[in-house]
């Protein structure tokens, strides 16, 4: 199974400041078939539930906000929201969809400094 | 627009059984594969098992075989879960999700999650 794990577990941001978030899989999540990584990132806000933000590793989902961005390849993943705003609080996940069984990392708490 | 609709919240008895079922609209239902995930109480997201309706093909986490089945009615557009064997640590809010892509979208064995439903808290406690 590929074991996913972020860090930090949590961050305060300044409004208007850069976040980053590290995303690591414990085997490559790269397919060389496909050439694409199958790395998602999810955010979640309290009593809601997950929203897909970005897949294959670096494509914005449809209204995404364009200061949400991802990057990485094979192991090592991060999802950076380059000016923070105050809706951005909020819980984000990396998934691995290369094979089954599914696996999300434990979660990065985003908050405000 | 796509929007899967889940069951309401559930209190149930240790060693009882569990059925959630999840309502899809928008899109074409057997064309997509369907997760199931949980979320214990303050805690992350765990992925539970999947099904492909136009196949009924079922994978399930290791951690869950033998107590969940998923299956897919086409007719009604409608995912169930159901969790035998109860116990207290399987309280948590379950959700259901369909794929961002339909299954021959690239060829790909598997897609993100694109669509959740609202989730539906069980409480297992006697």
């Amino acid at each position: 199974d590929i074991v996913m794990t972020q860090s930090p577990d949590s961050l305060a941001v300044s409004l208007g400041e850069r976040a980053t978030i590290n995303c690591k899989s414990s085997q490559s999540v790269f397919s060389s078939s496909h050439n694409k990584n199958y790395l998602a990132w999810y955010q979640q806000k309290p009593g809601q539930p997950p929203k897909l933000l970005i897949y294959w590793a670096s494509t914005r989902e449809s209204g995404v906000p364009d200061r949400f961005s991802g990057s990485g390849s094979g192991t090592d993943f991060t999802l950076t929201i380059s000016s923070l705003q105050a809706e951005d609080v909020a819980v984000y996940y990396c998934q691995q969809y290369y094979n089954t069984p599914l696996a999300f990392g434990p979660g990065t708490k985003v908050e405000i400094k | 627009q796509v929007q899967l609709v889940q069951s309401g919240a559930e209190v149930k008895k240790p060693g009882s059984s569990l059925t959630v079922s999840c309502k899809a609209s928008g899109g074409t239902f057997s064309s997509y594969d369907f997760s199931w995930v949980r979320q214990a109480p303050g805690q992350g997201l765990e992925w539970m098992g999947m099904i492909s309706p136009i196949s009924g093909t079922t994978t399930y986490a290791q951690k869950f075989q033998g107590r969940l089945t998923i299956t897919a009615d086409e007719s009604t557009t409608t995912t169930y879960m159901y969790l035998s064997s109860l116990r207290s640590e399987d309280t948590a809010v379950y959700f259901c999700a369909r794929d961002q892509f339909a299954y021959y979208y690239d060829s790909s064995d598997y897609y993100p999650q694109g669509f959740w439903g609202q989730g539906t808290l069980v409480t297992v406690s006697s």
